[in-house]
C-alpha cells in the first residue's frame, strides 16, 4: 500500500465550529507532516511529526492544533478559524532512516476547506 | 539558505511539442532534488527525483538531470500529450529525513490539441 488518504474530500465550517482533518498511511513512514495551500501557490509547511513526536510547527496559529494518535494516523483540530484558512490541506508522509539518501514525500489528495 | 527557482509560467504547448521547464536550486552541501506533478483538484505526485550529481530521473516519458555545476534541475519531455496539463513542482531535500522540503513556485502547464 503506498497510499496516503485524507477524510473528509471536502468541509464548509463556520468560525465557531470545531471539525477536524484525519489523515492515515500504511507505508511505516515515520515522518508525517500538514501543509497548506492557496491556490496556484507551493505547499506551505505547518508542521512536522517524527516518531510520533511533533518536532518542526512553522509559527502555525493555535487555532490549528496537530496531534499523532500513532505511527499511521495525523489529525489537524481546527477551532475558530477565520476566513483567510480557507485553503487546500495536504497530509505527506516519509521515510525516516540514517541512510545516505534523502526521501521523497507522498502526499495525500487533501481536504478542501471554506471556512464562511 | 536554501531555496528553488522555477521557471515563470503559465506555459502552453501544442500536443507533441518539446517541454522545458526550467529549475534552479541554491543549497548547502548535496539536497536530492524532485519534480511533483499536481493534477486539477489533486494532491502533488512525485514525478522523479535525483539524489546525487549527474543522476538522470525519469518516468512517463519526463526526464531530468542533476547538474551540479549548474545547480539545476531541468524538466524535459520529448513529446507533451494532453494528459500531461497540470502545475510541476520543483523541490529539494537538505535533509537524510525529508523534513526540510522546498519547492519551487510551480509551473502551470496546459497541452492543447
Amino acid at each position: 500500500d503506498t497510499e496516503v488518504t485524507q477524510t473528509p474530500k471536502h468541509l464548509v465550517m463556520g468560525m465557531t465550529n470545531k471539525k477536524s482533518l484525519k489523515c492515515e498511511q500504511h507505508m511505516g513512514h515515520r515522518a508525517m507532516y500538514w501543509y497548506k495551500q492557496k491556490a496556484k501557490k507551493p505547499p506551505e509547511l505547518m508542521f512536522v511529526y517524527s516518531y510520533e513526536k511533533l518536532s518542526i510547527n512553522e509559527s502555525v496559529p493555535s487555532r490549528f492544533s496537530p496531534e499523532c494518535p500513532n505511527s499511521s494516523l495525523l489529525n489537524l483540530h481546527l477551532h475558530a478559524l477565520q476566513p483567510e484558512d480557507s485553503a487546500l490541506y495536504l497530509c505527506a508522509s516519509s521515510q525516516l532512516d540514517m541512510g545516505f539518501s534523502y526521501n521523497e514525500q507522498f502526499f495525500g489528495p487533501g481536504t478542501r476547506l471554506t471556512v464562511l | 539558505g536554501n531555496s528553488v527557482t522555477q521557471m515563470e509560467g503559465p506555459v502552453t504547448l501544442s500536443e507533441e511539442a518539446f517541454l522545458t521547464i526550467n529549475c534552479t536550486y541554491t543549497a548547502t552541501g548535496y539536497p536530492s532534488l524532485f519534480w511533483y506533478v499536481q493534477y486539477p483538484g489533486e494532491g502533488l505526485q512525485l514525478l522523479l527525483k535525483a539524489t546525487k550529481a549527474d543522476d538522470k530521473g525519469s518516468n512517463k516519458g519526463f526526464e531530468a538531470t542533476y547538474r551540479k555545476e549548474t545547480t539545476s534541475f531541468h524538466l524535459e519531455k520529448g513529446s507533451v500529450q494532453v494528459s500531461d496539463s497540470a502545475v510541476y513542482f520543483c523541490a529539494l531535500s537538505r535533509s537524510r529525513t525529508g523534513n526540510q522540503f522546498y519547492f519551487g513556485t510551480g509551473t502551470s502547464l496546459t497541452v492543447i490539441p
